[in-house]
Parts: C-alpha cells; structure tokens; sequence
C-alpha cells in the first residue's frame, strides 16, 4: 500500500512570492492534515480537511489555506511569503477522527523562503 | 492551554544502556497519546497509540505506557539505529506535538 506522497520535496521561493504545496494520502484516507515544522516550534498544527470540508484549524494567519479534492488529495498555499515561512511542511493522512485514529506522515515538503 | 512536554530534550546512551523518555501532558479531552519516530530529513514514522492510562504496548526494544497525566517510552539495550528524535502527540481533534526527545546511541 502507497504511503502519503508530497510534492515536490523541496522548494526555494523569494519573499511575497506565493507557493502551493500537494499531497496525496494513502488510499481510503479522508482526513488529511498539514503541519509546520520548525527547529523552533516544533510540530504545528495547520489545518484538517475530512471530505472535503475543513474541520478544524491551527493558529495559523490567513496566508495560510487548504483545500481538499474529491478523491482526498489535499494542496496547501501560502500566500505572500516571509522569511519565517521557511520549514519543513508534512501532510498527515488518517481513516477518522484526528486525536484518536493513526495519522500517516509524508516525507514533507522542505520550503525555503529568501 | 494544552500542552505536551517532552524530557530530556537530548538524551545520549551506550549501546545497551537501557532508558526511559517521558512525555507529560495537559490535554482536555484526549483521545489518544501518540508515540512517532522522526529522522533527519525523514517525516515522523508512528510507533505507538495508546488510549487509557495503565495501557502498555511494545515493539522489539520499545515499550509505551500511559498515566493519567504521562507516559513513558522505555528503551531496552538500545542499538545505534535507534538513533532518531522521539515525538510524543496528543488531541481532541489536532494532535499537539511536544518538542521531542533527541536520542542518540553510541557503539
């Protein structure tokens, strides 16, 4: 069984560019979630997406959105970049309810904003 | 707040020196605590879940138990490829993360 793939691995961007981010979760999987991933911060929570529909959401600002496809494949934007956006971004893909089901990690989108 | 706090931050062994991290949680409503392995450049690789406190689970060298307000991951005669940063997680309906154990075992 496929695990979750992130497109593309890695990404250099410049400041107030924008970037879109894929991924694809293991097949069944319906909830799909984003995090940022810095040395500072550790793993955050952006955003869940569960059929389509965003279910709940990080304190993150609005630069930051998802949307997710029919077929549960999920992109992620970030809009106006600054310098702190630099991180590694990970998807997350899981049967259910985040908190209690397994959630299944990409390898992560390393983004790099100059 | 919710939060999940991990100790030590860095933790370096011999080969076989048995250890345990800890992982202490304030989360309202957890549903379950979650146990990942993350290597450099790699995305968290999961280990454990556990649901109600006094439950343990193992695998090869590791053991994960569960108290009402933390939990352990014991590591037995560990070997250099059990080398990584150790996450714990847990949530309602988002994981929170803790900052992370990183491991290091030495030949």
């Amino acid at each position: 069984k496929a695990g979750v793939t992130q497109t593309p691995r890695y990404l250099i961007k410049t400041r107030g560019q924008q970037v879109t981010l894929s991924c694809s979760p293991i097949s069944g999987h319906r909830s799909v979630s984003w995090y940022q991933q810095t040395p500072g911060q550790g793993l955050q929570f952006l955003f869940e997406y569960f059929s389509e529909t965003q279910r709940n959401k990080g304190n993150f600002p609005g630069r930051f959105s998802g949307r997710q496809f029919s077929n549960s494949r999920s992109e992620m934007n970030v809009s106006t970049l600054e310098l702190g956006d630099s991180a590694l971004y990970l998807c997350a893909s899981s049967l259910g309810m985040v908190g209690k089901n397994i959630q299944y990690f990409g390898a992560g989108t390393r983004l790099s904003v100059l | 707040e919710d939060q999940v706090t991990q100790s030590p931050e860095a933790l370096r062994l011999q080969e076989g020196e048995s250890s345990s991290l800890n992982c202490s949680y304030t989360v309202s409503g957890l549903r379950g605590l979650f146990w990942y392995r993350q290597d450099p450049g790699k995305g968290p690789e999961f280990l454990f879940t556990l649901y109600s406190a006094g439950e343990e689970k193992e695998k090869e060298r590791l053991k994960a138990t569960l108290t009402k307000k933390e939990s352990f991951l014991h590591i037995t005669a560990p070997k250099p490829e059990d080398s990584a940063t150790y996450l714990c997680a847990g949530g309602y309906n988002k994981l929170i993360f803790g900052a992370g154990t990183r491991l290091a075992v030495h030949p």
